[in-house]
Formats: C-alpha cells, sequence, structure tokens
C-alpha cells in the first residue's frame, strides 16, 4: 500500500517568518509529486508539479524542492503572510495516474 | 482563469437512495477523476476516466458507484443506493494530458442520514 505522510500536522507562525513542511512518499516507481494549496470552501489550488530529482521550483514567495532517490519533498514559504493560511496537500502520482495524498499541513499564520 | 465547477455543493440524502454529482471540467482537458474525502480522512482517488471509459478505478469504487459523461461538457458520479459511509466531500478534477496539472473542483459534500 502507498502511503505519503506529511508533517507537521499543523502550524502556527507569525506574519513575516519563513517555514517549511515535508512531504515523504516511496522512492520506487516514481512518476511525479504534486502540490496543492486548498483553503476553506475552496478547490484545491494546483501549486506545484515535480518531477525530476534535484527539481527546484518556485511561485512567489513559495518554492518547493525534489529528492526523489530518498522519497521527500520540501515545501518552503518566504516570509509568511496571513493570506498564507490553509492546508498544503502533497500527492505522488502512480503510474495508474492516481493521486495518493498525504494527511495535509494545516498552516496558520497570525498577524 | 478555466475552472472546474461542481454542483451541487451539498446535498443531504436518506440512507438507499440514489444519488449524481455532477461536474463541469475545463474544456479542453481530456482526462477526467473522482476523488472523495471522508471527514478527517485523507483525499483518495475513486476513478480515472479517459476516451469514454474507465481507465482506473480503485477497491472503494465498487458497483454501487457509476460514471457518465453524457454530453461534450459534463461529468457525472452516480452512487445508486447510499451508504451511511457514502459521506464525504466528493471532488472532481480533470488535466489536459497525462502527467500534467491535475485541477480540482471545490467539491460537493454529501451527508447520508
Amino acid at each position: 500500500i502507498l502511503n505519503v505522510e506529511q508533517s507537521p500536522q499543523s502550524l502556527h507562525v507569525q506574519e513575516g517568518d519563513s517555514t517549511n513542511f515535508t512531504c515523504s512518499f516511496p522512492s520506487s516507481n516514481f512518476y511525479a509529486l504534486h502540490w496543492y494549496r486548498w483553503e476553506t470552501a475552496k478547490s484545491p489550488e494546483a501549486l506545484f508539479v515535480m518531477t525530476l530529482n534535484g527539481d527546484e521550483k518556485k511561485k512567489g514567495r513559495i518554492s518547493a524542492t525534489l529528492n526523489t532517490k530518498e522519497g521527500y519533498s520540501y515545501l518552503y514559504i518566504k516570509g509568511s503572510q496571513p493570506e498564507d493560511s490553509a492546508t498544503y496537500l502533497c500527492a505522488f502520482l502512480t503510474g495508474f495516474q492516481k493521486l495518493v495524498f498525504g494527511t495535509g499541513t494545516r498552516l496558520l499564520v497570525s498577524p | 482563469e478555466p475552472e472546474v465547477t461542481q454542483t451541487p455543493s451539498h446535498q443531504v440524502t436518506q440512507m438507499g437512495q440514489e444519488v449524481i454529482l455532477r461536474c463541469v471540467p475545463i474544456s479542453n482537458h481530456l482526462y477526467f477523476y473522482w476523488y472523495r474525502q471522508i471527514l478527517g480522512q485523507k483525499v483518495e482517488f475513486l476513478v480515472s476516466f479517459y476516451n469514454n471509459e474507465i481507465s482506473e478505478k480503485s477497491e472503494i469504487f465498487d458497483d454501487q458507484f457509476s460514471v457518465e459523461r453524457p454530453d461534450g461538457s459534463n461529468f457525472t458520479l452516480k452512487i445508486r443506493s447510499t451508504k451511511l459511509e457514502d459521506s464525504a466531500m466528493y471532488f472532481c478534477a480533470s488535466s489536459e494530458a497525462l502527467g500534467n496539472t491535475i485541477y480540482f473542483g471545490e467539491g460537493s459534500w454529501l451527508t447520508v442520514v
């Protein structure tokens, strides 16, 4: 059974703090890793699709790295803002085109 | 920006009733999916659909579930005889091609009583 783990489960930081989360996934049969940002009552917003070992992607203040050999990805947020408060989900793409999700990291940024 | 839309946003149904959840995927997308999240659990895959047929389904997707693309725009999930444990948020998603970004709708919250 494929298992994707995320840590921490939740995080509370102050505005301006930088933060990072971890996603662990199986290191064999890797196809891609997807990151999503999910605000309550909205659709999960696609952040990154990461495919190559050593990949590093950036979108504004958010960036992500990928290590497929050891099976982890980090998501970084630089200078967190209250509007960054959301649940951040990672999902491992299997060869059958299905996403296996982690439990998510719930981020709360206080002003 | 194009988006995946779902209706209804929330439905309450009696156990044993049939439910149809509707989705309009992004117009040029070819791959369609249903996922669900039971409260407090992970988002889990149900089914993927391409070229008018199911390409992959999970063990959750038993004979009570079916999907259909009745016309060029809609993609539906039908649950024939709902059970209490079907209560969940159901997400529709679509992608343009294999390996591309998968875009999700806002979800349909189903409560079975």
